[in-house]
């Protein structure tokens, strides 16, 4: 079982937008920001969101993060069908003095 | 452009030790965290624990302690991750990942290992 808690699946029609809710404790999200990797198949993640709210180079803008208190939202706006990934949420947890992560939300474009 | 190349694909026995590494280019080394992460097939991700290579002072996941050891070798750029006493549920495909600092997050990770355990 995950620390931080996430939905499994999720899905959406092609320029439709899907939110993914991630939630914590205050021991991590609550205490930490968040970052969100999404992981294509047969891939390594790759880092889409961190400090909540901020895309790395080159990272459309259609994904944006938020957070409020303990729990985490990635929102999809324009979805298209190469958006079909697995989207993992992470903090870092002060009790366990580690990175935790979510189970993952596996996203399918109908 | 920072890049981190992993090791191949393992077999191993229960009981048996692994030994993963993980080159990085660049001087990013130095002064970034090298983190190790894994995952089982069909689950999600698990950090197994991490290492600053300029002090080489590393943390584990609790889940793991004891049985994981994670090492940096500043002079060729490599991190390498061993997990001793292997068990079935050790099969996972192992990443290593660089922290960026500034972001507080995995910006770039290794193209994955397999490590397999079976008898």
């Amino acid at each position: 079982q995950s620390v931080l808690a996430q939905p499994p699946s999720a899905s959406g029609t092609p320029g439709q937008r899907v939110a993914i809710s991630c939630s914590g404790s205050s021991s991590s999200i609550g205490s930490s920001t968040v970052k969100w990797y999404q992981q294509l198949p047969g891939a390594a993640p790759k880092l889409l969101i961190y400090n909540n709210d901020q895309r790395p180079s080159g990272v459309p803008d259609r994904f944006s993060g938020s957070k409020s208190a303990t729990s985490a939202s990635l929102a999809i706006s324009g979805l298209r069908s190469e958006d079909e990934a697995a989207y993992y949420c992470a903090a870092w947890d002060e009790s366990l003095n580690g990175w935790v992560f979510g189970g993952g939300t596996k996203l399918t474009v109908l | 452009q920072v890049q981190l190349v992993q090791s191949g694909a393992e077999v191993k026995k229960p009981g048996s030790s692994v030994k993963v590494s993980c080159k990085a280019s660049g001087d990013t080394f130095r002064n970034s965290p090298i983190n190790w992460v894994r995952q089982a097939p069909g689950q999600g991700l698990e950090w197994i624990g991490g290492v600053l290579p300029t002090f080489s002072t590393a943390n584990y996941a609790q889940t793991l302690q004891g049985r994981v050891t994670i090492t940096a070798d500043e002079s060729t750029s490599t991190s390498y991750m061993e997990l001793t006493s292997l068990r079935s549920d050790d099969t996972a495909v192992y990443y290593c990942a660089r922290e960026a600092v500034a972001l507080r997050a995995f910006d770039f990770w290794g193209q994955g290992t397999m490590v397999t355990v079976y008898s």
